[in-house]
Formats: structure tokens, sequence, C-alpha cells
């Protein structure tokens, strides 16, 4: 399978806790996206990487949220001191800057719970 | 600054029923809009997209979608649904030349026996 893959699909976690949530674009992709997508809401962008460069962060993005792409390929998304208001299913995407239309692929997400 | 609106948060109708899911967007330059389908812990997966040319879109599983510039509507349709049909349906929008989606808040629609 080629598509664009999340690690772990599940996170349950104590207030307070760091977790670290992995994605995998589509091997050709050099750009990857991070979006938070809480109940009953559409996906709210939060960065986004043009091979190893963050080009861009959304406001939502807090000093405790980090991301990674250290080599272009894979990315990170790091959250410290969790609250329960980052419960959300957290969705990786990936593009191609050569499409014209930039359509992303969407990973499956990882869903977080902080109790 | 751009932004997407699903007036219908649910939408229930019958299988074999017509359905249309709306999306209204605004924007102060040329965006690209898209409608996405999400099932059930799954992620988003692209049911069509419009980027220019012919405002009347078709996509996969038999949905279509038409632009229409001075509405600022891009409304989703399909003549008739079945029960697989039955998931969250989001409808996005990106500036031309940006990268960043902005989402609506979705339409859930639920696909009656």
């Amino acid at each position: 399978d080629t598509g664009v893959s999340q690690d772990p699909r599940h996170k349950i976690t104590k207030r307070g806790q760091n977790v670290t949530f992995r994605c995998d674009p589509i091997s050709e992709h050099n750009r990857l996206y991070w979006y938070r997508q809480t109940l009953g809401q559409g996906p709210e962008f939060l960065t986004y990487f043009q091979n190893e460069a963050q080009l861009e962060k959304s406001r939502l993005l807090s000093d405790r949220f980090s991301a990674e792409r250290p080599k272009g390929s894979f990315s990170t998304l790091e959250i410290q001191r969790t609250e329960q208001g980052d419960s959300a299913m957290y969705l990786c995407a990936s593009s191609s800057s050569g499409s014209l239309n930039n359509e992303q692929f969407f990973g499956p997400g990882t869903r977080l719970t902080v109790l | 600054a751009q932004s997407v609106t699903q007036l219908d948060s649910q939408v229930p109708v019958f299988e074999e029923a017509p359905v249309e899911l709306r999306c209204n967007y605004s924007s102060s330059v040329s965006v690209y809009l898209f409608w996405y389908v999400q099932y059930p812990n799954q992620g988003l997966q692209l049911l069509l997209k419009y980027l220019s040319g012919s405002t009347l879109v078709k996509g996969i599983n038999g949905f279509e979608a038409e632009f229409n510039k001075s509405q600022t509507s891009f409304h989703l349709r399909k003549p008739s649904v079945h029960i697989s049909d039955t998931a969250e349906y989001f409808c996005a929008a990106r500036q031309a030349y940006g990268q960043n989606f902005v989402f609506g808040p979705g339409t859930r629609l639920s696909v009656l026996p």
C-alpha cells in the first residue's frame, strides 16, 4: 500500500503527558500537512512542510506543539504537557509540488484522547 | 481570508432517493473547490474537485457538483443514494496560489433503508 500512513491510530494519555505521532507520506510527495479535527468539525490546518522546511504554521499551533520532518520524508508531531482540549483526530496529508492542483491525500488519522 | 459554510449538519434520506449537500464559500481571490468523504474511523477521501473549466464536475461513486460563481456555491449531488453512502461529507476550498485547505464543518449523510 503506497498511501499515507499514520502511527499510532489511537492514543490515550493522561493530562500533562507528552505524546508523539508519526506520519509517513506517499513516497514521491514532497509536501506534508498536519490537520486537527475535533468532533463534529472539519479538519483545521496546523502546519505544512515542503521537503524538510516547515513553511507555515497556524495560530492553532501553540508553543506546546512541535512538528518536524528532518529528512524530508516522514514527519512527527509532538504535543507537550497535553491538555483535555487537545483531544482530537490528528490528520496528516501529503501532496506533490509537481501536481498542478496540489491534490492532498489524507492518512487515516491518529485519534488522541486526553484523560 | 476564505471560509466555507455547510448549512446542513445532518441530512437523512431514503435509499435510492436523490440528495443535495450544500456548500457555500467566500474568498476574495480565485479558489479551487473540493468535496471529501469520511467514513467512520477513516481518513478523508477525495470525491471530486473543481479547478477551472466546466462548472459541472463528476466524481467517484456517482457524485457530481456544480460550481456557481455568482452564488459562490459548490453543491454536491447524487441522483440515487445507497446505504453505503452513509458518511460525513466535507466541502473544502483552497486559494489557487495557496497551500492550505479550509474545510467546512461537514454534513452527515444518513441513508435509510
